[in-house]
């Protein structure tokens, strides 16, 4: 079993849509993140959630809303989607404190 | 607040020769250190870590990597490189338990035979 998971894997869509991605982990962990790769490689936090409760909300633009049913699961909304959120997403999940994280095999989006 | 370095965009080494790859960090508190290796269009694997204690931390693979609080420095080291070592590597750094982890922009590690 994938311990972290994403849906899908790509994702083609046009500017000004709204798209989803999901995440589940199996790990039992308490908390939950979504990172941005951007072309560069470049990694940044975008949400963390601990316990279904947001802790970490970086400067996103309020297109992008997270939303957390359960522990074990974190999806991504993005609405009015634009040529620069074009990226991988990459969800992964953590035990609360010290550990390290695991991450999901990431979405690609591209915006056309 | 804390950030993460590593300064060199690509190395490139001989198969069997030692490997390093540099970061270095700041953090006002105490630093948690992680490295991540990510091959092509895979997500990102866990290496090692340094949260407390030897400051010579043991890794998958046969990598290690070394603390060093006065250089603020968290080296990773493999003795011998193997080709399949090729991939991106990324330094990242929690500060406390409930700091956000951030990622340094990575080093591009190139192993010829």
């Amino acid at each position: 079993d994938t311990a972290v998971s994403q849906t899908p894997k790509y994702l083609v869509t046009q500017m000004g849509n709204d798209k989803s991605i999901k995440c589940e982990q199996n790990l039992g962990h308490d908390t939950m993140y979504w990172y941005k790769q951007d072309s560069k490689k470049f990694l940044k936090i975008m949400f963390s959630y601990n316990n279904k409760e947001l802790i970490i909300n970086e400067t996103v633009p309020n297109r992008f809303s997270p939303k957390s049913p359960d522990k074990a699961h974190l999806n991504l909304h993005i609405n009015s989607l634009e040529l620069g959120d074009s990226a991988v997403y990459f969800c992964a999940s953590s035990q609360s404190g010290a550990n390290e994280a695991f991450f999901g095999q990431g979405t690609r989006l591209t915006v056309v | 607040a804390q950030s993460v370095a590593q300064p060199e965009d690509q190395v490139n080494v001989a198969e069997g020769n030692p490997l390093t790859v540099k970061c270095t960090y700041s953090v006002s508190g105490n630093p948690y250190l992680f490295w991540y290796v990510q091959y092509p269009n895979r997500g990102l694997q866990f290496l090692l870590k340094y949260i407390t204690g030897d400051n010579l931390v043991k890794g998958s693979y046969g990598f290690e990597a070394e603390f060093n609080k006065s250089q603020t420095s968290f080296h990773l080291k493999k003795p011998s490189a193997l080709v399949s070592d090729s991939a991106l590597y990324f330094c990242a750094v929690r500060e406390g338990s409930w700091g956000k982890l951030q990622f340094g922009a990575g080093t591009q590690v190139v192993v010829t035979p």
